[in-house]
């Protein structure tokens, strides 16, 4: 299995500022994925986050407003960018074991956009 | 596209009963895997069980199996022996075998599962 810490566990901003996730794993590991999860709704890839690669984004995402870092093999960060209350959400960083099948989360950030 | 439709909003059971989540999906895929997740109040998303689809066999782990219908495309899930701390949102989700962004999962809405005591 993988430990995932993710920081800030929660968070309150203003609109218009920029938040900044990180994502640490206790291991190395080839994709990192971050994900949505809108209050009362099911989870939505935001992107696919490859070490020394850009990240590769989902219909409806764009890099301006979620800028993704993956600098090493054991974190990434995400950016919420210009941030408006519709980007209030739960913000889950997701890794996958080399070799694995299986997905492990991190307890996710909870987000909300006053 | 893939797609997981998860039919029942919520669901409740008493303790130490049984009951049964429902979790259909759709993929023109012959080979893959699918997943139901448990995620309490705390947000943490938890693997309950894993189902490969080259697999006839149903998974189990200790009180929960799945009864996966292939050609129905069909996962369903079910808890044995009900316990309080079962109570959480429950997701199915799919994933393809395949590599690169094929790795992510697609996710099913959601079944509120609420466990009387």
């Amino acid at each position: 299995s993988a430990v995932i810490s993710q920081k800030p566990s929660r968070d309150i901003c203003q609109r218009g500022t920029s938040l900044t996730i990180q994502c640490q794993v206790d291991s190395q590991v080839t994709m990192m994925f971050w994900y949505r999860q809108q209050p009362g709704q099911s989870l939505t890839l935001i992107a696919t986050a490859n070490q020394g690669s850009e990240a590769t984004y989902e219909s409806g995402f764009v890099i301006d407003k979620f800028p993704i870092s993956r600098p090493n093999l054991t974190f990434s960060t995400l950016t919420v960018s210009n941030m408006s209350p519709e980007d209030s959400s739960i913000y889950l960083c997701s890794v996958d074991l080399p070799l694995g099948t299986e997905a492990f989360f991190g307890q996710g950030t909870r987000l909300t956009v006053v | 596209a893939q797609t997981v439709t998860q039919s029942q909003p919520e669901m409740s059971v008493q303790e130490a009963e049984t009951v049964t989540l429902s979790c259909t999906y759709d993929t023109s895929e012959s080979d893959y895997y699918l997943f139901w997740y448990k995620q309490p109040p705390s947000r943490q998303m938890i693997l309950v069980i894993r189902q490969e689809a080259y697999k006839q066999q149903n998974a189990t782990e200790n009180r929960f199996s799945v009864n996966f219908q292939k050609a129905a495309k069909s996962f369903s899930l079910k808890i044995s022996d009900s316990q309080l701390g079962d109570a959480a949102m429950y997701f199915c989700a799919y994933r393809s075998s395949g590599g690169g962004s094929n790795y992510k999962l697609t996710f099913g809405k959601g079944t509120l599962l609420t466990v009387n005591p």
